[in-house]
């Protein structure tokens, strides 16, 4: 089946350490997005994609980073610099014409310890 | 430059009685418009979509949208609410640029379905 997976559902980090979380997909989408959600609240864009090899930040990018050197595959990396990465984080792809709709993977929690 | 309100953050109903979720929107081009839905823990599901076809839209679940241009909105409703309709809802606009930063999304509204 298509669809958008991503990996892994649970995280936990130590101070100080860099994580990466993965999201795949198959649905031969060209954009992609990173979104992070805190409790009780909406999403905020972290990075997105349009196209391999080239991203763009998003309102909150301070701390993380991506890549795309596959179209299918837009991991990212929470870096220590990042100070309250506690969160669920959301990975989306789309068609990029307008009227399209976009699918979300099933999300990942990151936990600070 | 667009934007999403979502006018309530929390809705209460009671099983078996009509949902109302109200989002406004504005928009320098011609939107699409959606609404998701997210339980616990997961992603976020598409409910319905509008793409300038006809203003009344049907999605899953027995949820219907109507756009009204003259008010820019797109308000979500059902019927009857059944329990497993609690969850977080978000109103969505997408405009005709193509850029990635004219996906917008509301702050989410919560609903509660009461027994």
């Amino acid at each position: 089946d298509g669809g958008i997976t991503q990996s892994p559902k649970y995280l936990f980090r130590k101070e100080g350490q860099n994580v990466t979380l993965s999201c795949e997909q198959n649905l031969n989408h060209d954009a992609m997005y990173w979104y992070r959600q805190d409790p009780g609240q909406g999403l905020r864009l972290i990075y997105y994609s349009q196209i391999v090899n080239d991203f763009q930040k998003g309102d909150i990018a301070e701390g993380y980073s991506v890549s795309r050197e596959k179209k299918e595959s837009f991991p990212l990396t929470v870096t220590s610099a990042q100070k309250n990465p506690t969160a669920f984080y959301l990975c989306a792809s789309r068609v990029q014409e307008t009227g399209n709709t976009i699918y979300f993977g099933e999300g990942s929690w990151l936990t600070v310890v | 430059a667009q934007s999403v309100t979502q006018l309530d953050s929390h809705v209460s109903v009671s099983e078996g009685t009509p949902v109302l979720l109200r989002c406004n929107y504005s928009s320098s081009y011609s939107p699409s418009l959606f609404w998701y839905v997210q339980h616990p823990n997961k992603g976020l599901q598409l409910l319905l979509k509008y793409t300038s076809a006809a203003t009344l839209v049907k999605g899953i679940n027995g949820f219907e949208a109507e756009f009204k241009k003259s008010e820019t909105s797109f308000h979500l409703t059902k019927p009857s609410a059944h329990m497993s309709d609690a969850a977080e809802y978000f109103c969505v606009v997408i405009t005709s640029s193509g850029s990635a930063r004219q996906l917008t999304f509301g702050s989410g509204t919560q609903l509660t379905v009461l027994p």
